[in-house]
């Protein structure tokens, strides 16, 4: 009941396109859900985060939409540029515990 | 901008030795976290700290794991007795009274015991 399950696995994005990335969670009690960005050897960097009140969040590039119904949010990010190209987690807490998805490798190609 | 740092960035160890990694929250921050991540695995959380006490911990933080805060500024994960399945990066993070949810992480220590 504490997962969080992320999809793709991999994705492979040309510049300029849109990166999407899926994550759907089980425990009704999660109510902050983060994105984190981490590059190879480095720790993970908050990238956006949305609170359930809400359906959509848009900070620059990043945008989550969330669908409480469905127990379902996703990063898009918009006009993806390959400095953009890591790793990429989704998180959910009721508490103070991060719950992680698998992660999604992103590469974007020049 | 303020950022937690942690040391060692590498850490090699025998199996069975103590370990201890140590971190700098960032500054005004009140809650503090260990989260490990194995090679090409997802972050799992380890633990959660608040005034002076454990808040919540998770089934990998059993009796070989102890956290401290031995002073106003450092946060420490000390492991008795390593085991191979140990080997892992260890992140800490902090957050702040502001915003409770918001966990900022440090760049880790990689653990590896041989």
């Amino acid at each position: 009941q504490q997962q969080v399950k992320q999809s793709p696995q991999s994705l492979i994005v040309q510049k300029g396109g849109i990166s999407i990335i899926n994550c759907a969670y089980e425990n009704t009690a999660f109510d902050y859900f983060p994105w984190y960005q981490q590059f190879p050897g480095k720790g993970p960097a908050l990238l956006i985060a949305i609170r359930p009140d809400v359906s959509e969040k848009k900070e620059g590039r990043f945008t989550i939409s969330f669908n409480k119904s469905a127990k379902q949010f996703s990063l898009h990010i918009m006009d993806s540029q390959p400095g953009d190209s890591a790793t990429y987690f989704c998180a959910g807490n009721p508490g103070r515990a991060l719950t992680f998805g698998s992660g999604t490798r992103l590469q974007v190609q020049p | 901008e303020p950022e937690v740092t942690q040391t060692p960035s590498h850490q090699v160890t025998q199996m069975g030795q103590e370990v201890i990694l140590r971190c700098v929250p960032i500054s005004n921050h009140l809650y503090f976290y260990w989260y490990r991540q194995i090679l090409g695995q997802k972050v799992e959380f380890l633990v959660s700290f608040y005034n002076n006490e454990i808040s919540e911990k998770s089934e990998i933080f059993d009796d070989q794991f102890s956290v401290e805060r031995p002073d106003g500024s450092n946060f420490t994960l000390k492991i008795r007795s390593t085991k191979l399945e140990d080997s892992a990066m260890y992140f800490c993070a902090s957050s702040g009274i502001a915003n409770t949810k918001t966990q900022y992480f440090g760049p880790g220590t990689r653990l590896l015991v041989l």
